[in-house]
């Protein structure tokens, strides 16, 4: 069975700092890995996600994740935190059970971010 | 193109009441699913749906029972309502074509939030 762990329900950065948003996946097969953003009042659109091959995922909004099989994670970073970025994120995994592909969603991260 | 649409957009409903929320994409898309979005819990399957008249439960089915006699159309509906089931719902859809059928990225509406008295 697929799970997520999302460290960190909130975090709050300045604006210009690093963004760093924190998970971590449980797959007994290789995992398919999505990085989700929602902003107030819509619904969610996908940022980034790992496949296959590179293990250096870039996104959109200069957003980039690491697929690192031996820690289990997959992390969300952008260098540079603007203050349209603010929103809540959700790393998801995908896994299928008799071939039927489902999506397991993280509980989220709000990202506050200061000016 | 519209992608995913819900309705309605917010709905009261008192304790025992029953409802429909309707979900309609126009990708041709295969796969939809159902969510509940509550605070701190994430998004968590009710039910999806693999192709025209098949139906499948998620993690938190009970309460909820769905039908999708048309392609493009996925309906979540609430035979009594109970408090327990206030949230913002949200349906999504996805191909399962491609060589990486798991990969493909869920289209997602914009949400229906439900408050039950």
């Amino acid at each position: 069975a697929q799970s997520v762990t999302q460290l960190g329900s909130h975090v709050s950065v300045s604006e210009g700092a690093l963004v760093l948003l924190r998970c971590n996946y449980s797959s007994s097969v290789p995992p398919y890995l999505f990085w989700y953003v929602q902003y107030p009042n819509q619904g969610l659109q996908l940022l980034l996600k790992y496949t296959t091959g590179a293990t250096l995922v870039k996104g959109i909004n200069g957003f980039e994740a690491e697929f690192k099989k031996s820690e289990t994670s997959f992390h969300l970073t952008k260098p540079s935190a603007h203050m349209s970025d603010a929103a809540e994120y959700f790393c998801a995994v995908s896994g299928t059970t008799s071939g039927t592909y489902k999506y397991i969603f993280g509980t989220g991260t709000r990202l506050k971010v200061l000016a | 193109n519209a992608g995913v649409t819900q309705t309605p957009k917010f709905r009261v409903l008192k304790t025992g009441q029953s409802m429909t929320l309707l979900c309609a994409q126009d990708m041709n898309h295969e796969y939809m699913y159902w969510y509940r979005q509550d605070p701190g819990m994430g998004l968590r399957l009710i039910h999806y749906s693999v192709g025209e008249g098949t139906t499948a439960k998620g993690e938190v089915p009970d309460g909820y029972n769905v039908s999708r006699l048309k392609k493009q159309n996925f309906l979540l509906g609430l035979e009594s309502a109970a408090p327990s089931q206030t949230s913002v719902y949200f349906c999504a859809s996805s191909t399962r074509q491609g060589i990486f059928a798991g990969a493909n990225v869920l289209t997602f509406g914009a949400g229906s939030r439900l408050t039950v008295l």
